[in-house]
């Protein structure tokens, strides 16, 4: 069964430092995998996606995320941290074979906390 | 471009009753899905709807239904609402279905609360 993994509830780093969220991923063959964030009271939203082609993705406000097949993960990374990054941030998975929907499978997420 | 809404925002119901909870996906998106938010659970994938056909379930009892309307706009509905479905309910809208590399483009939710 597909699965996602965010081994690290809480992130904290100092604005400027660079800043890292684990995800490691569990499907059989090459997954789709999706970064989202999540404000307060806010719904998702998008931040990057691999699918194919360049292990490293370019996303949004700045982030960016390296796939590792041999290491089944998509870590999310960014240089420099500020602290309206501090929010919730999403790991999902989506099996390519699965040809019946779009349903993505999410990890727990991992609150980034950013201080100045 | 608007982006998805979904309304109400807040609603509070009591435990028996039903309620309904509406999605207007991004104008020329076609596939709306839905998702329950706990912190317990966290995002757990309820169904999605693509040209208003139920495409894919998750594992959620049959109180749980949707529907989808011509406009794609899509409604879920909750019957019989226990204390645990008290949740963040989220829509979500994407370009098609079975192209899994679209992503999905999520509205602010629908806190829903029973007591």
């Amino acid at each position: 069964a597909q699965s996602v993994a965010q081994p690290e509830d809480q992130v904290n780093v100092a604005e400027g430092n660079p800043l890292t969220v684990k995800c490691t991923y569990s499907v059989s063959g090459n997954p789709y995998l999706f970064w989202y964030v999540q404000y307060p009271n806010r719904g998702l939203q998008f931040l990057l996606k691999y699918i194919t082609g360049d292990n490293l993705v370019k996303g949004s406000y700045g982030f960016e995320a390296e796939f590792n097949k041999s290491q089944t993960s998509f870590h999310l990374k960014k240089p420099s941290a500020l602290v309206s990054d501090s929010a919730l941030y999403f790991c999902a998975v989506r099996d390519p074979r699965d040809q019946a929907g779009t349903a993505l499978i999410f990890g727990k997420g991992t609150t980034l906390s950013v201080s100045s | 471009k608007a982006g998805v809404t979904q309304t109400p925002r807040y609603l509070i119901k009591t435990r028996g009753q039903q309620v309904t909870l509406s999605c207007s996906p991004i104008s020329g998106h076609r596939s709306v899905s839905w998702y329950q938010q706990t912190p317990g659970q966290g995002l757990q994938f309820l169904f999605e709807y693509f040209s208003e056909t139920q495409r894919n379930k998750g594992n959620f009892p049959g109180r749980f239904s949707g529907r989808q309307f011509s406009n794609s706009r899509s409604e879920m509905n909750v019957s019989t609402l226990e204390l645990g479905d008290s949740a963040l309910y989220l829509c979500a809208s994407s370009l098609g279905s079975g192209l899994p590399g679209y992503e999905q483009y999520f509205g602010p939710g629908t806190r829903l609360t029973v007591t």
